[in-house]
């Protein structure tokens, strides 16, 4: 059974860069045939996806974010990371990683809320 | 792309039959057969309940059933019980510019 679990700053600055790292276990990133993305979820709202990443590398992102976002893998560690550049208040949410074949979420992590404030 | 359109909310009692609908278009819902949907629990992270619009997962009750026609897809649960009380959430593969793109959310309140 995958387990996901996202680490990182619960409070980040405007401006800054908001960076999350979610770690894989029960199962490997390299083994392929998965697609590990990023999930946010404003409070009290509906899900938002930011993007995914493969094993090779490959990304895609969501064509609303695509300009200040940033998801890389490293297979050593068996992880796989988001980076959102200039934060603004409606950037507050709770992120969740997933993964799953190509046209589903199979398996979430727990979620972790960062909040944009000075 | 906008959110799929799903209502606000729907009640049931416990024994009862409740459809949740999820409404996009020919882009998305109408254009795949990729829908998927997701319950959550207050808190909780989302957990898949079906998925390629009418496949369950290992381990889903088989209270739970997806359809689609047209545009629009459909979460019933059958036999509704007190756990099943959740927000609901359809998502859809969109093509390959947009590629997922999920519903409003549906509250579901088992009376």
């Amino acid at each position: 059974q995958v387990q996901l679990q996202e680490s990182g700053p619960g409070l980040v600055k405007p401006s800054q860069t908001l960076s999350l790292t979610c770690t894989v276990s029960g199962g490997s990133i390299s083994s392929g045939g998965y697609y590990w993305s990023w999930i946010r979820q404003h409070p009290g709202k509906g899900l938002e996806w930011i993007g995914y990443i493969y094993y090779s590398g490959s990304t895609y992102y969501n064509p609303s974010l695509k300009s200040r976002v940033t998801i890389s893998v490293d297979t050593s560690k068996n992880q796989f990371s988001l980076k959102l550049s200039s934060v603004t208040a409606a950037d507050t949410a709770v992120y969740y990683c997933a993964s799953g074949p190509y046209s589903q979420f199979d398996y979430w992590g727990q979620g972790t809320l960062v909040t944009v404030s000075s | 792309q906008s959110a799929l359109t799903q209502p606000r909310s729907v009640s049931g009692s416990p024994g009862q039959s409740v459809t949740i609908s999820c409404t996009g278009t020919s882009s998305d819902v109408g254009g795949y057969n990729y829908v998927s949907w997701y319950q959550q629990h207050p808190g909780k992270a989302p957990k898949l309940m079906i998925y390629d619009v009418s496949k369950r997962p290992s381990g889903v009750p088989d209270r739970f059933s997806g359809s689609k026609s047209g545009n629009t897809a459909s979460l019933t649960i059958s036999g509704l019980q007190a756990e099943d009380e959740a927000d609901y959430y359809c998502c859809s593969y969109a093509g390959s510019y947009t590629l997922y793109v999920f519903g409003t959310g549906t509250k579901v309140t088992v009376l």
